[in-house]
């Protein structure tokens, strides 16, 4: 079965990076892309953006360009997310999500907690 | 970049009642829409796709409609799982966007 494991929660200072990771299991990891959402405390889902794990291909939302990285080590089928110059405003559950060939998201990752906080 | 606005914002229904919730885009996304379930502290789960087509395990209470700019989310018979935020996203382009969310609560 399709399992998404994410790394666990972090506490970061404004200014720092964070890198979050999301472990697949069950599929074929190359065959799919894989996206990054993050949700801030009580608010709504905010797409972040993808990277195919068979090319290293990348979108990216507007606002996180120049400010995200998304990586893939297929040997261990996981994907990273890192995102630098991290502010009060990055404060949020990250998850990733799997991209179904026909584009819509159908597994998703637990969610990682990440606290910006001085 | 493609606008979604869900409408309500939130909403309060019974045990029963059949629930409907909308979802327009800024453009065109033909069918290429998904509605997510999420309930507080948990993944967003996968409803329902291309506008009308239900996921695997869902059940048939809920089902969707529209195309072009303006869709629907209806849940029949409304039970106590159900009580949840739900969110639409359009996926015909390179970005996807959400609505910003419906939260179904108990009357």
């Amino acid at each position: 079965q399709v399992q998404l494991v994410q790394s666990g929660a972090e506490v970061k200072r404004p200014g720092a990076s964070v890198k979050v990771s999301c472990k697949a299991s069950g599929y074929t990891f190359t065959g799919n892309y894989m996206h990054w959402v993050r949700q801030a405390p009580g608010q709504g889902l905010e797409w972040v953006g993808r990277i195919s794990p068979s090319s290293g291909a990348t979108n990216f939302a507007k606002k996180f360009q120049g400010r995200v990285t998304m990586t893939t080590d297929t040997a261990i089928t996981t994907v990273y997310m890192e995102l630098s110059s991290l502010t009060s405003d990055d404060t949020a559950v990250y998850f990733c999500a799997r991209e179904e060939t026909r584009r819509f998201f159908d597994y998703w990752g637990q969610g990682t907690l990440v606290t910006v906080s001085s | 970049d493609i606008q979604m606005t869900q409408s309500p914002s939130t909403l309060s229904a019974s045990v029963g009642d059949r629930v409907t919730i909308t979802c327009r885009a800024s453009q065109s996304v033909s069918s290429w829409l998904a509605w997510y379930q999420q309930k507080p502290g948990k993944a967003p789960k996968l409803l329902i796709y291309k506008a009308s087509t239900l996921h695997t395990g869902v059940p048939s209470r809920f089902s969707g409609s529209g195309s072009g700019t303006e869709f629907t989310l209806t849940i029949t018979s409304l039970q106590p799982d159900d009580f949840a935020t739900y969110y639409c996203q359009p996926y015909n382009t390179f970005s996807w966007t959400f609505g910003q969310g419906t939260k179904v609560e108990i009357k």
